[in-house]
């Protein structure tokens, strides 16, 4: 079983829907979710940053962990066609030097966002 | 900044040759990774480095890769002797320790090398 789980889609939808991204994992050391964006034939960029449980808002977008479910997600508001890509979901252990700069990656979700 | 160089952009070679990859991370971070990614399998993380020192090889899938950081501003991932197998994008990142603009590590990648082999 993979550490951490992603349906890799692809998902398609309309301008102006409600996107919701997922991902879950075993780790419990876990403390530290991100999400990043990688448009086609480009390196991923972080979208979204997260330390332990809570919401975290940014514009249009809403990144959840919910730790005691093991369960994180994405949310995009009002999606436009810029939005197209595919959003991987992305966690480490914590803060300690050498262990917390290590990533671990979900496969990632390819999304279409049609005008 | 430049941000994270990687060369070449694509490669084509053919099986049993030997391919060189070449990254060079942002200034001053002292983190490197590199990573594969192809459609079956997502992001891989092959190997990283603190501080030119190599920290985890574990991903590496065998002994016909190998990585190098000889210095601050300059890292090699060589495949030696490739195979179609190994057909995949190959992605640097470079990060800095500790909490930034409060986004802690984060991990900044290249434009990736596109590797194809016949």
């Amino acid at each position: 079983q993979k550490e951490v789980e992603q349906d890799p889609g692809p998902l398609s939808v309309p301008e102006g829907a409600i996107v919701s991204l997922n991902c879950t994992y075993s780790n419990s050391a876990f403390q530290y979710f991100m999400w990043y964006r990688q448009y086609s034939r480009k390196g991923p960029e972080l979208l979204m940053y997260t330390y332990s449980s809570g919401n975290k808002e940014d514009g249009r977008f809403t990144a959840q962990v919910d730790k005691s479910s093991k369960y994180i997600s994405l949310f995009i508001r009002d999606s436009q066609p810029s939005d197209s890509a595919t959003y991987l979901c992305a966690m480490t252990p914590g803060s300690k030097k050498t262990s917390g700069s290590r990533l671990t990656f979900g496969e990632g979700t390819q999304l279409t966002v049609n005008p | 900044d430049a941000g994270v160089i990687q060369s070449p952009r694509h490669e084509v070679t053919e099986m049993g040759q030997e391919v060189t990859l070449r990254c060079k991370p942002i200034s001053g971070h002292d983190y490197l990774f590199w990573y594969r990614q192809t459609m079956m399998r997502g992001l891989e993380l092959l190997i990283y480095f603190n501080n030119n020192v190599p920290i985890d090889d574990s991903g590496m899938p065998e002994d016909r890769f190998s990585a190098k950081m000889p210095n601050a501003s300059f890292s090699t991932l060589k495949i030696q002797p490739s195979e179609p197998r190994d057909s995949a994008v190959y992605f640097c990142a470079s990060s800095l320790y500790g909490l930034r603009r409060g986004r802690h590590n984060e991990q900044f990648f290249g434009p990736g090398t596109r590797l194809t082999v016949l």
